[in-house]
């Protein structure tokens, strides 16, 4: 079974400064990650995903993250942040094996999510 | 071009009576996906449409819950006899194929209230 944790809840930090929303996950079998933005009475949006190759990943709206196998992470960051990147963050996995045994379905396993606040 | 769209955006039920959410997706989709998302579990998975068969349904919480795809496009998830846990968003997702390698586009939601 595949599980996410993203330990914070909430995180607010003022405009242009960095921020880094953690991500753990745990899994028997490859891994597939996800970071997905949600703005307010929005659908889910892909920021980044992590499949193969380079561990660190650039994402829309100058966000990235880095894929960590032995620490299991894949936190997320932005250099600077501002107003409109206020809204709340998942990351989310999937694996090959799940895949296989969905019929091919690419399952996603969410974390309990982070609201991100920027303020002035 | 469009994305997912579904309806109603806002359903009020009472409780016992049975509710009809509808998924469009985007046109020529083969994946269809539905989740779940309320305070109490997150954000959950449901089932999974390839075409308008359904390999995967381990997600669906009770046998009140089911839903079909016809033609490939619309989907529709039913709940009957709802109960107040039943509140939630639910969130329908389409990918043009199956497999990781496909990103998933989400819409709206619908969100029910079951008084």
């Amino acid at each position: 079974a595949q599980s996410v944790t993203q330990l914070d809840s909430q995180v607010p930090v003022f405009e242009e400064a960095p921020v880094e929303l953690r991500c753990n996950y745990s899994s028997s079998v490859s891994v597939y990650l996800f970071w997905y933005v949600q703005y307010p009475n929005q659908g889910l949006q892909l920021l980044l995903k992590y499949l193969s190759g380079s561990t660190l990943v650039k994402g829309i709206n100058g966000f990235e993250a880095e894929f960590n196998k032995s620490q299991t992470s894949f936190h997320l960051r932005k250099p600077s942040v501002h107003i409109s990147d206020t809204a709340e963050y998942f990351c989310a996995v999937s694996g090959e094996q799940g895949s296989i045994l969905t019929g091919g379905g690419n399952k996603l396993t969410f974390g309990t999510g982070t609201q991100l606040k920027v303020e002035l | 071009g469009a994305g997912v769209s579904q309806s109603p955006s806002n359903k009020v039920t009472e409780k016992g009576k049975d509710v009809e959410l509808r998924c469009d997706p985007i046109s020529g989709h083969t994946a269809l996906y539905w989740y779940r998302q309320s305070l109490g579990q997150g954000l959950e998975f449901l089932i999974y449409f390839q075409g308008n068969s359904a390999p995967d349904k381990s997600g669906l919480p009770s046998d009140r819950f089911s839903a079909e795809r016809t033609g490939g496009s619309v989907s529709t998830l039913t709940i009957q006899r709802t109960q107040q846990e039943d509140s939630a968003v639910y969130l329908c997702a389409s990918s043009l194929e199956a497999g990781t390698y496909y990103e998933q586009y989400f819409g709206p939601g619908t969100r029910l209230t079951v008084t």
